[in-house]
């Protein structure tokens, strides 16, 4: 069964609404949690990492005010896309990887679909 | 850089073919190598993995061998279903990058009856 849960999984909504994305780690402790965008017919990209307690690491070129990512428990990683606009359209993935398993793979979220108005 | 380069799609195939979906990769050190799979409208599912070489991965009738001499990580499977349609993306990860994802372009699959 799924070990990573993402919410909501579609949302559509007016051009400058801020709009929160969560990610929960189902049966584990998650103390990383990587954020992904997804366009279409195209592969992920890394968008950043979710650290649990501490703030995240943004890949280059991604605006950290703009994706605003709250990692405050073990077990749920936010992501936040403040005053979106129809270029923040996008299939928005989480994925969660068990601890201490550097080497291992990481387990994904179903996705999310953005669509800004 | 870390890289993964992945056969261009889509391939289409009628059912009951032998696929292959070729995947070479460039990374400094011993990376672990994936496969997922990107049902439309979905997230990813870890198809089969690999840690080091010669591993064989294996899963739902895909195979993929962990080939360092010609840093391969192919996908293979003897006989495709019409359900096999989908997005396959093979991937690696090095320890020494805390376990971040590097993804090839992807392969879309689509298989006829």
């Amino acid at each position: 069964g799924a070990v990573v849960s993402q919410h909501p999984s579609r949302v559509i909504c007016k051009s400058g609404t801020s709009v929160k994305i969560e990610c929960r780690s189902l049966d584990f402790q998650a103390t990383t949690m990587f954020w992904y965008r997804q366009f279409p017919k195209q592969s992920l990209m890394l968008m950043a990492t979710s650290n649990e307690g501490s703030k995240a690491t943004y890949e280059q070129g991604v605006e950290k005010d703009k994706f605003l990512i709250n990692h405050a428990s073990l077990t749920l990683s936010t992501l936040t896309v403040t005053s979106a606009h129809p270029e923040d359209s996008s299939f928005y993935i989480c994925s969660a990887r068990y601890p201490g398993q550097g080497n291992q793979p990481q387990h994904f979220g179903d996705g999310t679909r953005l669509s800004i108005l | 850089g870390d890289s993964v380069t992945q056969m261009e799609g889509p391939v289409t195939l009628s059912e009951e073919a032998f696929l292959t979906i070729n995947c070479t990769y460039t990374a400094t050190g011993y990376p672990s190598l994936f496969w997922y799979v990107q049902y439309p409208g979905e997230g990813l599912q870890l198809l089969l993995k690999a840690t080091k070489a010669d591993d064989k991965g294996s899963n739902k009738g895909f195979e993929a061998t962990y080939r360092k001499e010609t840093t391969s990580f192919h996908l293979e499977k003897g006989s495709v279903q019409v359900s096999d349609s989908a997005v396959y993306f093979c991937a690696l990860t090095l320890m020494r990058q805390g376990g971040k994802l590097i993804f090839g372009q992807g392969t879309e699959l689509s298989v006829k009856p």
